[in-house]
């Protein structure tokens, strides 16, 4: 059962554009919301992550915007730059452990 | 710092054979999960271990196994392995049982002939 359903699967952006990746879940105990940002043949590195008490964060060039009530989140990369092509991963976790589960990934192309 | 280190790096096995996949969390971790990843899918929790316990388990079969060692490393071992198992294994580390934040490893690159 995927729990985390993740939009689009690829994307194309050009230089110094806006990427936006959309995620939305099912189970509402899921209380911290990850995003990874995973190159080929690397393992997936922590980007950002946002808990359900506030609608948004940034940090730098990324924005994560939370919507608790319609279940969904999503992030912004401002000022889209080559070096962020890669395939990017939203995940949810609840609070009994840390399981995260994963959405399907997006794999962006930021165009010179 | 060191983050996590997994090992090996590439494996390549046949079909009914036995892996042995290891990982070492980061300095001052205790929690350490594993996580599968097939080609172009996102990563599968398969394990979680805490303080040398099972504390979570996925949707995975018995020939899968895992344990923690005193030193925090640890072990996955799969069991008859099939051609399906072939995937990215990754190992993430976490200060706690129920710290959410986890960092991961580069992964060991199982391949099942």
């Amino acid at each position: 059962q995927q729990q985390v359903k993740q939009s689009p699967q690829s994307l194309i952006v050009q230089k110094g554009g806006i990427s936006i990746i959309n995620c939305a879940y099912e189970n509402t105990a899921f209380d911290y919301f990850p995003w990874y940002q995973q190159f080929p043949g690397k393992g997936p590195a922590l980007l950002i992550a946002i808990r359900p008490d506030v609608s948004e964060k940034k940090e730098g060039r990324f924005t994560i915007s939370f919507n608790k009530s319609a279940k969904q989140f999503s992030l912004h990369i401002m000022d889209s730059q080559p070096g962020d092509s890669a395939t990017y991963f939203c995940a949810a976790s609840d609070n009994a452990g840390n399981m995260l589960t994963f959405g399907g990934g997006t794999r962006l192309m930021v165009k010179p | 710092d060191a983050g996590v280190t997994q090992s090996p790096t590439h494996l390549i096995k046949t079909r009914g054979q036995h892996v042995t996949l290891r990982c070492s969390p980061i300095s001052g971790h205790k929690s350490v999960s594993w996580y599968q990843q097939v080609l172009g899918q996102g990563p599968q929790f398969i394990f979680q271990y805490y303080e040398k316990e099972e504390r979570g388990r996925g949707n995975f079969p018995d020939r899968f196994s895992a344990r923690q060692f005193p030193n925090y490393s640890s072990e996955l071992n799969v069991n008859a392995l099939l051609l399906g198992d072939s995937a990215l294994y990754l190992c993430a580390s976490s200060r706690f049982f129920s710290y959410n934040e986890q960092f991961f490893g580069p992964g060991t690159r199982l391949t099942v002939l």
